[in-house]
């Protein structure tokens, strides 16, 4: 199975100040059809997980632009700009390009 | 609106039967492209994909539960079920359904989740 390795494991941060959570595959995530299946989700205290981003840095509707994802191959990055009191919670990655779908450990999101 | 809502038993003993269900509206869940999936969250730990359905019908396990889980749909009524034999303690966890279109696996619609406890 792709082993989905997140960092770091809490992110204490200062409202206002940038957050950014790293997130490393055992294998390459480029899909045969060219693609890369890399998707970030928050998940709110006692909430269900949220779609951010799907493939790597398409942001989902509604969410907000201080949210960013990028990287390729086996290296990717889910920035906040400026870190709101509302971004509290626990990021995972997950990849679908490999048939097991796997997650990230979590990042947790704290404010300092 | 895409809504999905788990039920079922909260309570199992070690060696019975898990049997949740994900009740879907907003969409068929035969219709081209839509794949539908359970996703487990032990408490205060991470996520761990279980299996998916597709829209064809076929299905994929994850191939550490693929000997204990089974995942099937109802047409009729909208919904698709998850089994899992021979419970332990270490299947207690919040399950949620999910739903992705196209490929990638990239759920963008949950359940609210469902605590299902496994004590003797």
């Amino acid at each position: 199975d792709v082993v989905m390795t997140q960092s770091p494991l809490s992110l204490p941060v200062t409202l206002g100040q940038p957050a950014s959570i790293s997130c490393r595959s055992s294998q390459s995530l480029v899909y045969s059809d060219g693609n890369t299946y890399l998707t970030w989700f928050q998940q709110r205290p006692g909430q269900s997980p949220r779609r951010l981003i799907y493939q790597v840095s398409n942001r989902d509707s509604g969410v907000p632009d201080r949210f960013s994802g990028s990287g390729s191959g086996t290296d990717f990055t889910l920035k906040i700009s400026r870190v709101e009191a509302e971004d509290v919670g626990v990021y995972y990655c997950m990849q679908g390009t490999h048939r097991t779908l796997t997650f990230g450990g979590g990042t947790k999101v704290e404010i300092k | 609106q895409l809504q999905l809502e788990e039920s079922g038993p909260g309570l199992l003993k070690p060696s019975e039967t898990l049997s949740l269900t994900c009740a879907v509206s907003g969409v068929s869940i035969s219709r081209t492209s839509y794949h539908w999936g359970w996703i487990r969250q032990p408490p205060e730990k991470g996520l761990e994909w279980i299996g998916t359905i597709y829209y064809s019908g076929d299905t994929y396990y994850n191939p550490s539960l693929q000997s204990r889980v089974a995942i099937s749909r109802d047409t009729s009524k909208n919904q698709f079920s998850l089994r899992l034999n021979s419970v332990t303690a270490a299947d207690t966890a919040v399950y949620y359904c999910a739903t992705y279109y196209g490929s990638g696996s990239a759920f963008d619609h949950w359940g609210q989740g469902t605590l299902v406890s496994v004590s003797s």
